[in-house]
């Protein structure tokens, strides 16, 4: 069973751009939630998507945004990057809900460095 | 609102064992888990353990859950090189609207001496 695939590995981007991170999650699960690691901050969660749906959303600012297609695929965007969301931004795909929910697969992430 | 606390260092021979504590504040958290982090690497599951449970093992991995001071621990036996890398204690709290999400500690850098 393949795992959790985050693309791409690494993005190297400039103040004020813009990027989009994908994820695509084990078949068959239908939440992605999103985590953001930095050394100072540690791991912070972002958001959930459940069946193209945002089921919840952590305390960042309206610059990252994402969405879930009919596949569970997922995509975060963060808009106008600042140096300080340099991270490892982290997938977690899981079945979101009934027997086995409590299982969560992460993927390798995808490190983000703003220039 | 929910916190999780690690100590962020700890160093053991190489065939010692390993314990890694953590303490969480959320009592309504139904499960708790450990992770790994090597480096440049995203997260491995090691085990997780619900919250009605005392104890859980699995191979060289022993889970110790206090419910009452809310404490976890996870011991390594047998410590091996390989083990070293970075340990996370999370909890999974219920946000609403079917929901849930975790929360994670620092985490606990192991070092293993030959």
């Amino acid at each position: 069973k393949a795992g959790v695939t985050q693309t791409p590995r690494y993005l190297i981007k400039t103040r004020g751009q813009q990027v989009t991170l994908s994820c695509s999650p084990i078949s068959g699960h239908r939440s992605v939630s999103w985590y953001q690691q930095t050394p100072g901050q540690g791991l912070q969660f972002l958001f959930e998507y459940f069946s193209e749906t945002q089921r919840n959303k952590g305390n960042f600012p309206g610059r990252f945004s994402g969405r879930q297609f009919s596949n569970s695929r997922s995509e975060m965007n963060v808009s106008t990057l600042e140096l300080g969301d340099s991270a490892l931004y982290l997938c977690a795909s899981s079945r979101g809900g009934g027997q086995g929910s409590y299982g969560y697969t992460f993927g390798s992430g995808t490190r983000l460095t703003v220039v | 609102g929910e916190d999780v606390e690690q100590s962020l260092f700890l160093s053991v021979r190489e065939g010692d064992s390993s314990v890694i504590n953590c303490t969480y504040t959320d009592s309504s958290s139904t499960y708790l888990y450990w992770y790994k982090q090597e480096p440049g690497a995203g997260l491995q599951l090691l085990t997780y353990i619900f919250s009605n449970m005392d104890m859980k093992q699995d191979q060289r991995l022993t889970v110790l859950l206090n419910k009452k001071d809310k404490h976890l621990s996870l011991r390594i036996a047998d410590t091996q090189t390989g083990d070293s890398a970075i340990y996370f204690c999370a909890e999974r709290g219920y946000s609403g609207a079917g929901s849930y999400q975790l929360t994670f500690g620092k985490g606990t850098k192991l070092s293993v001496i030959p």
